[in-house]
């Protein structure tokens, strides 16, 4: 029920086109939904983050779309650059402690 | 630079060494999470402190690995008896209230 689940598990998409990774979880407990992006050798940095109140948020080329009921959530990253080549976390978290439960990862890749 | 700082980067030890690790949070951040991330997958959590008490362990920070946060400042990850099963990349994160949380670069711990 801790799990949060990510696909796919690695994407290539042709310059300008849409990046969209899924995650599902379980647990209805979560209340704050963060997603990462991670270059090789450095540690993840935020995106974009949305709370269950909310079905969509964006900012600038990336936005979230939340679905309360089907318990899944997806990042779609807009017209998509070879510089967005990286790996991308979803995440969960329950309020009070905030640890965060990662997915698996998906490892994008922009093609010029 | 005011973001979340790691010494050292890198990290080699021979089995059975002690390390230590430090982690330096951006100024004023009560939270400070702990989380180790191995080759193609998602930072699992390991601990957190709010100020200067550590309020959760997780399962995998077995009784080798002990943490501290003197005066709510900066934390240190201290693991004894290292096994090759510790090599990972150990990150370290802040946050003001928890929800949103910034990570630092990393220490890759490689242990022959």
């Amino acid at each position: 029920q801790q799990q949060v689940k990510q696909s796919p598990q690695s994407l290539i998409v042709q310059k300008g086109g849409i990046s969209i990774i899924n995650c599902a979880y379980e647990n209805t407990a979560f209340d704050y939904f963060p997603w990462y992006q991670q270059f090789p050798g450095k540690g993840p940095a935020l995106l974009i983050a949305i709370r269950p109140d909310v079905s969509e948020k964006k900012e600038g080329r990336f936005t979230i779309s939340f679905n309360k009921s089907a318990k899944q959530f997806s990042l779609h990253i807009m017209d998509s650059q070879p510089g967005d080549s990286a790996t991308y976390f979803c995440a969960a978290a329950t309020p009070g402690t905030y640890k965060y439960i990662f997915g698996t990862g998906t490892r994008l890749k922009v093609l010029a | 630079d005011t973001g979340v700082s790691q010494n050292p980067r890198h990290k080699i030890t021979k089995r059975g060494q002690n390390v230590t690790f430090r982690c330096d949070p951006i100024s004023e951040h009560n939270r400070l999470y702990w989380y180790r991330q191995t080759l193609g997958q998602g930072p699992e959590f390991l601990t957190y402190f709010q100020n200067e008490a550590q309020l959760e362990k997780s399962r995998l920070l077995s009784d080798r690995f002990s943490a501290e946060r003197p005066k709510g400042s900066f934390s240190t990850l201290e693991i004894q008896r290292t096994e090759q099963g510790d090599s990972a990349m150990y990150l370290c994160a802040s946050s003001p209230e928890g929800d949103t949380q910034y990570f630092g670069p990393g220490t890759r711990l490689t242990v022959l």
